[in-house]
């Protein structure tokens, strides 16, 4: 079964630090997606990324980016120079496909705290 | 384009009362789908739809029914509530054709059984 693992469960940084958020998933299939998204105190979900299975390269999007390295079935998230506005829950997600109908299995997810 | 919406966004109900969280998308995707929010257990899958007139069942759909009768429309029904059921929902719809692709949230309903 599929399986997405981050076993950060809270982490706290100054402003201006680099963040690794980590992220290992579990899975049989040989097609298969990861998503990133981000919590905000407000609650909703926001998407930030998502990766394919074929596609191992690195992503850069602004303070933003991603390792998918397949070999150890991981897919961190990386926030470089961190403000105060990161300050979120993230959710680390892998797609499930099954009979064609896909269903997203999360991750329980990193509190990140970014404090002044 | 409203995207996905939900409502109600909070309710407070009594143990073994019924109610409906409703979720409309505007988007025409085929694919819709109910997720719960614990702390510390991530987003959970309850129910899903591929289209009109299907539905299936996900990780915790105990204590919640379905439908779809159109494809803009998937409510989720509690129809005897508990307090296990307090919770964050999200309603989520993505088009299904395209594999894999941005699943795309609602704001979520806060959900208290008392």
């Amino acid at each position: 079964a599929q399986k997405v693992t981050q076993a950060q469960t809270e982490i706290s940084v100054v402003e201006k630090e680099d963040v690794t958020l980590d992220c290992v998933y579990e899975t049989r299939d040989t097609t298969y997606y990861l998503f990133w998204y981000k919590q905000p105190p407000s609650g909703e979900l926001v998407f930030l990324i998502r990766r394919n299975s074929f596609d191992e390269q690195n992503e850069i999007s602004g303070r933003y980016s991603w390792n998918f390295q397949k070999s150890t079935s991981s897919f961190n998230f990386t926030i470089t120079a961190s403000q105060v506005v990161d300050s979120a829950v993230y959710f680390c997600a892998l797609s499930d496909t099954q009979g064609g109908s896909e269903k997203l299995v999360f991750g329980k997810g990193t509190k990140l705290t970014v404090n002044p | 384009n409203a995207g996905v919406t939900q409502t109600p966004k909070f309710q407070v109900l009594k143990t073994g009362q019924s109610m409906t969280l409703q979720c409309a998308q505007d988007m025409n995707h085929e694919y819709m789908s109910w997720y719960r929010q614990d702390p510390g257990m991530g987003l959970r899958l309850i129910h899903y739809s591929v289209g009109a007139g299907i539905t299936d069942q996900g990780e915790v759909p105990n204590g919640y029914n379905v439908s779809r009768s159109t494809t803009e429309d998937f409510p989720l029904r509690l129809l005897s509530a508990a307090p296990s059921q307090t919770s964050v929902y999200f309603c989520a719809s993505r088009p299904l054709r395209q594999g894999g692709n941005t699943i795309y949230f609602g704001e979520g309903s806060w959900l208290t059984v008392v």
